[in-house]
């Protein structure tokens, strides 16, 4: 079963305009992560966000966690054609068994078009 | 350093069959985690290996198993395939033992047809 369940589903938007995806989680986490995936090839990391941080910055890219509401935003700035792809976030729990599994979201597939 | 690499990239089998998927991790890295990717189900954890040994295991039949060998290559093998196997299966490697708990490096997957 999924986690994280990403909204919206799709995103379509101009080039050079903002993009925001959230993620929505059920139970406590240990960190949230977003990975970017380009047509059925593998993920590629963007960010980790561990669960007593509340926002990060990487190059374009802003994530926010809010714990409270069990939910995560990925904003990209300035999009470009490039970052058209398919974006998930992941969660990992805290058992307490050192063992937990990353859990990925539904998916959020956006279009930037030129 | 080279990526997470596997092999093969593509295969076709029919029901019935076995297959096995190999992983190679980026370099250093002892932990190896497996993915199922399908249009229906998403991204579903399979298992984690580090250092020979499985960590953790998804909610998979008997019939997917994995192992790890000492220069951490890892390997997934499915028997008696069926049509539902057919999909996108990742790879990913950690530095870590908790590999969740850390960032992952994917392989560019091996797409499994069963016909």
């Amino acid at each position: 079963s999924q986690q994280g369940e990403e909204d919206p589903q799709a995103l379509s938007i101009q080039e050079g305009e903002n993009a925001t995806m959230n993620c929505s989680y059920k139970t406590s986490i240990n960190n949230l992560q977003w990975y970017r995936q380009n047509s059925g090839r593998g993920l590629v990391h963007l960010i980790l966000i561990r669960s007593n941080e509340r926002e990060k910055h990487s190059g374009r890219l802003r994530v926010t966690l809010d714990t409270s509401k069990k939910s995560s935003s990925l904003l990209i700035t300035a999009s470009r054609a490039a970052d058209t792809a398919s974006y998930f976030c992941a969660t990992a729990g805290v058992t307490g068994f050192g063992n937990e599994k990353l859990t990925f979201g539904t998916g959020t597939r956006l279009t930037i078009i030129p | 350093k080279a990526g997470v690499t596997q092999t093969p990239r593509y295969l076709i089998k029919t029901r019935g069959q076995q297959v096995t998927l190999s992983c190679s991790p980026i370099s250093g890295h002892r932990s190896v985690s497996w993915y199922q990717q399908t249009p229906g189900q998403g991204l579903q954890f399979l298992f984690e290996y580090f250092s020979e040994t499985q960590r953790n295991k998804g909610n998979f039949p008997g019939r997917f198993s994995g192992r790890q060998f000492s220069n951490s290559r890892s390997e997934m093998n499915v028997s008696t395939l069926e049509l539902g196997d057919s999909a996108l299966y990742l790879c990913a490697s950690s530095l870590l033992a908790q590999s969740s708990y850390n960032e992952q490096f994917f392989g560019p997957g091996t797409r499994l047809t069963v016909l």
